[in-house]
């Protein structure tokens, strides 16, 4: 089945700066998206891209489906943006069947 | 809109017994699924469904059991609790496999 790796695992930033967190698949997808789970385990969906880039505030996202990433962007992090980021895809098969990566853990210190 | 609701928030069981997670939608999505999630891993999805009356097995399905006889509710049933099911459950929705919306999970402990 398709492979989701996301990188890095973890990460710590100073409030104000910008990160770039990598999602990896190995396959087609025609349903990816970023999620983002808060500290108190609420999920959150950030972005539904299968492909292109989309922006929404502070957060972006950039998906190259020919080349299989996806990248999410945060600037001018703040301490609300700690979590874990999650990215999910599935195929054409079945594009309702979403595989999760790991996350990446981001804490955000003030 | 209530979005996704899940019931309970908790729970305790001892190996052997049986329960249902309860999960509901008033936003009229046709898709609806259940996920596992455990720690420091993604979520792994339990069993899903595209519409009233069809349901469809994901990745960890076995001991569990779903049904949908309407579109706003997929109870999640677990016939005879194991260790192994200890979990956060995550109940969630999507219109046309899109974007998916959450419930805020139920924690189960089986002992």
């Amino acid at each position: 089945g398709i492979q989701v790796e996301q990188s890095p695992p973890d990460l710590i930033l100073q409030e104000g700066a910008n990160s770039t967190l990598r999602c990896n698949f190995s396959d087609s997808v025609n349903n990816l998206q970023w999620f983002h789970q808060n500290p108190w385990g609420q999920l959150i969906n950030l972005f539904y891209i299968p492909s292109g880039t989309k922006q929404n505030g502070r957060l972006s996202a950039t998906t190259v489906a020919t080349e299989r990433y996806s990248l999410l962007y945060i600037s001018s992090s703040q301490t609300t943006d700690s979590g874990v980021y999650f990215c999910a895809v599935a195929n054409a098969g079945n594009n309702r069947k979403l595989i999760w990566g790991l996350g990446t853990s981001l804490a955000v210190n003030p | 809109n209530a979005g996704v609701t899940q019931t309970p928030k908790f729970q305790v069981l001892k190996t052997g017994q049986s329960m249902t997670l309860q999960c509901a939608q008033d936003m009229n999505h046709e898709y609806m699924s259940w996920y596992r999630q455990d720690p420091g891993m993604g979520l792994r999805l339990i069993h899903y469904s595209v519409g009233a009356g069809i349901t469809d097995q994901g990745e960890v399905p076995n001991g569990y059991n779903v049904s949908r006889s309407t579109t706003e509710d997929f109870p999640l049933r677990l016939l005879s609790a194991a260790p192994s099911q200890t979990s956060v459950y995550f109940c969630a929705s999507s219109l046309q496999g899109h974007e998916q919306y959450f419930g805020p999970g139920t924690r189960l402990t089986v002992t």
